[in-house]
């Protein structure tokens, strides 16, 4: 079953626009991590964040947590073509982690 | 940059015949992870290795699904008497000790007919 359910499911905008995924969750977690899949390809790690942590800015990504609402959020600045993507958010620990369904990014040049 | 492999990266079955699917992690990586993905959803866990132990498994992985991983090293996981619901991309994943970020293979895409 999945953990997190990104919303929307799809987004789809111009260049130079910024995008925003949120991430929601069930459970109590120690971190939330954020990662990329181009189609048909293996997921890559974006972002970290720690429980204990608000923001956390990564070049033109930026993270937001909100543990009391259970829910994460992505914004990326500026877009790209190349940002057209899946992003998924993902919670667990060293053992395992669960994802999200993630949310499919258009940016259209 | 060797990152993590996998073989191969696409495989065409008949249902009811078995497949095995092989990964090598980044070669510090002593934690290694199996991944199914299906069309339009995140990745589900399968099996999680310490080294050469297997110290978690889903209920999703039926008892038609094996996974090995020998020697610490590389990791394969089979997949016996195929149906066509185990058609999905197959990840792989692997991470160092205190370490959370994993780091994906390209996965392999299994169709069964």
């Amino acid at each position: 079953s999945q953990q997190g359910e990104e919303d929307p499911q799809a987004l789809s905008i111009q260049e130079g626009e910024n995008a925003t995924m949120n991430c929601s969750y069930k459970t109590s977690i120690n971190n939330l991590q954020w990662y990329r899949q181009n189609s048909g390809r293996g997921l890559v790690h974006l972002i970290l964040i720690r429980s204990n942590e608000r923001e956390k800015h990564s070049g033109r990504l930026r993270v937001t947590l909100d543990t009391s609402k259970k829910s994460s959020s992505l914004l990326i600045t500026a877009s790209r073509a190349a940002d057209t993507a899946s992003y998924f958010c993902a919670t667990g620990s060293a053992r395992q982690l669960t994802f999200g369904s993630g949310t499919q990014l258009t940016v259209l040049p | 940059d060797t990152g993590v492999s996998q073989d191969p990266r696409h495989k065409i079955t008949k249902r009811g015949q078995n497949v095995t699917f092989r990964c090598d992690p980044i070669s510090e990586h002593n934690r290694l992870y199996w991944y199914r993905q299906t069309l339009g959803q995140g990745p589900e866990f399968l099996t999680y290795f310490q080294n050469e132990a297997q110290l978690e498994k889903s209920r999703l992985l039926s008892d038609r699904f094996s996974a090995e991983r020998p020697k610490g090293s590389f990791s394969t996981l089979e997949i016996q008497r195929t149906e066509q619901g185990d058609s999905a991309m197959y990840l792989c994943a692997s991470s160092s000790p205190g370490q959370e970020t994993q780091y994906f293979g390209p996965g392999t895409r299994l169709l069964v007919l």
